[in-house]
C-alpha cells in the first residue's frame, strides 16, 4: 500500500527555521514518473503549495515563498524534506506532503496525513 | 500570477438533491484544472482532473467539465458522505506552478 507520512517538530520558534520529512513507503521515490510536492492549510483557511522536487533534484517553489523554501530529495531513504527559514506565526499550518502525477494533467494524487506546526516562542 | 475563485463560498444542499460548483481563472488555463474534497480533519482527495477526467475510485455521481477560465464541479444525488470543503487547483504547464481556489464548502440543508 501506498503511503506519504509526514514528520517534524511541532512547535518552532519565531525566526527560526521549519524542517519537516516526508517518507514514501510502498514504492521507490526514485521514479521518473512522479514529482514529490510540500502543501500547507492555516487553521481554519485553505491550501496553499509550496513547492515540488523531481527525483532528479530540480525543484519548482510558489513564488511567494520561494526566498525560504528549500525542498529536497533523499533517495536512499526514500524520503524528500522541507526546509522554511525565517518562520513567523503566519506559517502556523497543517503541512501535507504529496505525490504529483504529471504528464498531460499534473495534479497531486497521493497525500499525506499531515502534520501541525505551530510558531510560537 | 493566475488567481483562482470559487463560489459560492457555502452552499446548502439537501441529500438526494444536486450540488453544482464553479471555479474561475483569472487567465486560461485550458483544462489543467483539478478538484478535491476535504473533510473536517483529513488530507484533500483527489476527484477530477484535467478538468473533467475522475480519478481512480471516485464516484461517477462526482463530474467535472469547463475550460479556459470557468469550471464546474457537480455532485448528483448528494449522499452524507459528500458534505464537505471543495477546492480546486490550477497547474502551470511550465514551469509546473500551481494555484488552489479558496474553497466551497457544501452543507446539509
Amino acid at each position: 500500500q501506498l503511503q506519504l507520512q509526514e514528520s517534524g517538530p511541532g512547535l518552532v520558534k519565531p525566526s527560526e527555521t521549519l524542517s519537516l520529512t516526508c517518507t514514501f513507503s510502498g514504492a521507490s521515490i526514485s521514479s521518473s514518473s512522479y514529482y514529490w510536492g510540500w502543501i500547507r492549510q492555516p487553521p481554519g483557511k485553505g491550501l496553499e503549495w509550496i513547492g515540488n522536487v523531481y527525483y532528479s533534484g530540480s525543484t519548482y517553489y510558489n513564488p511567494s515563498l520561494k526566498s525560504r523554501v528549500t525542498i529536497s530529495l533523499d533517495t536512499s531513504r526514500n524520503e524528500f524534506s522541507l526546509n522554511l527559514t525565517s518562520v513567523t506565526a503566519a506559517d502556523t499550518a497543517v503541512y501535507y506532503c504529496a505525490r504529483v502525477d504529471y504528464g498531460v494533467n499534473w495534479y497531486f494524487d497521493l497525500w499525506g496525513r499531515g502534520t501541525l506546526v505551530i510558531v510560537s516562542s | 500570477e493566475i488567481e483562482m475563485t470559487q463560489s459560492p463560498v457555502t452552499l446548502s444542499v439537501s441529500p438526494g438533491e444536486r450540488a453544482t460548483l464553479s471555479c474561475r481563472a483569472s487567465q486560461s488555463v485550458s483544462s489543467n484544472l483539478a478538484w478535491y474534497q476535504q473533510k473536517p480533519g483529513q488530507a484533500p482527495r483527489l476527484l477530477i482532473y484535467g478538468a473533467s477526467t475522475r480519478a481512480t475510485g471516485i464516484p461517477a455521481r462526482f463530474s467535472g467539465s469547463g475550460s479556459g477560465t470557468e469550471f464546474t464541479l457537480t455532485i448528483n444525488s448528494l449522499r452524507s458522505e459528500d458534505f464537505a470543503v471543495y477546492y480546486c487547483q490550477q497547474y502551470n504547464r511550465w514551469p509546473p506552478l500551481f494555484t488552489f481556489g479558496p474553497g466551497t464548502k457544501v452543507d446539509i440543508k
